[in-house]
């Protein structure tokens, strides 16, 4: 089965500083990977996502992620981040051995700090 | 470009009341997805359904929720008799399978549901 385990609940940073958020998966089959943003009180907004190429990936909001098939990780960073960026992100991989059905780690708190 | 819409964006009822909530996939999407998120906790998946029926459930997905799409356009997921606990964020999702490709979902804006 599928899983993804988020290794820190919590990122406290201050502001302009670089941050990396971690995301460890398991699967058997192919993976696709995504990162997601939720705001206080709002839907899910996706930042980036792993399909196939190229292991770098860059999505919105200057977030970055690289996939990394021998470590079984899909970091997410950001070079600068900003009070804005406070937020909740989640990893997540997509079954596409059965189902398709997205399957989410339990979430990073970032808080930066002015 | 195309969305996924979820009706309404905050849902409030009382315990024990009946409540549907709705989404209206991507016009051409065949698989639709239900997930669940309880404040401060993680999103979990419910349901997944696709011609017509449900191909997979959660163990979340108990004899009190039901899915259904009621015409070409709608999916819903109702909740019999609403507990306190079944306060969330449900997000809707859809999906258009192509053999030999990469899947995708693509996620509503939820709905918040209120269970008083």
């Amino acid at each position: 089965a599928q899983s993804v385990t988020q290794l820190d609940s919590q990122v406290p940073v201050f502001e302009e500083a670089p941050v990396e958020l971690r995301c460890n998966y398991s699967s058997s089959v192919s993976v696709y990977l995504f990162w997601y943003v939720q705001y206080p009180n709002q839907g899910l907004q996706l930042l980036l996502k792993y399909l196939s190429g190229s292991t770098l990936v860059k999505g919105i909001n200057g977030f970055e992620a690289e996939f990394n098939k021998s470590q079984t990780s899909f970091h997410l960073r950001k070079p600068s981040v900003h009070i804005s960026d406070t937020a909740e992100y989640f990893c997540a991989v997509s079954d596409q051995g059965g189902g398709f059905k997205t399957i989410f780690g339990a979430g990073t708190r970032l808080f930066v700090k002015a | 470009e195309p969305e996924v819409t979820q009706t309404p964006s905050h849902q409030v009822t009382q315990m024990g009341q009946e409540v549907i909530l709705r989404c209206v996939p991507i016009s051409n999407h065949l698989y639709f997805y239900w997930y669940r998120q309880i404040l401060g906790q993680k999103v979990e998946f419910l349901v997944s359904f696709y011609n017509n029926e449900i191909s997979e459930k959660s163990e979340i997905f108990d004899d009190q929720f039901s899915v259904e799409r009621p015409d070409g356009s709608n999916f819903t997921l109702k909740i019999r008799s609403t507990k306190l606990e079944d306060s969330a964020m449900y997000f809707c999702a859809s999906m258009k399978l192509r053999t030999g490709m990469v899947n995708e979902q693509f996620f509503g804006p939820g709905t918040r549901l209120t269970v008083l």
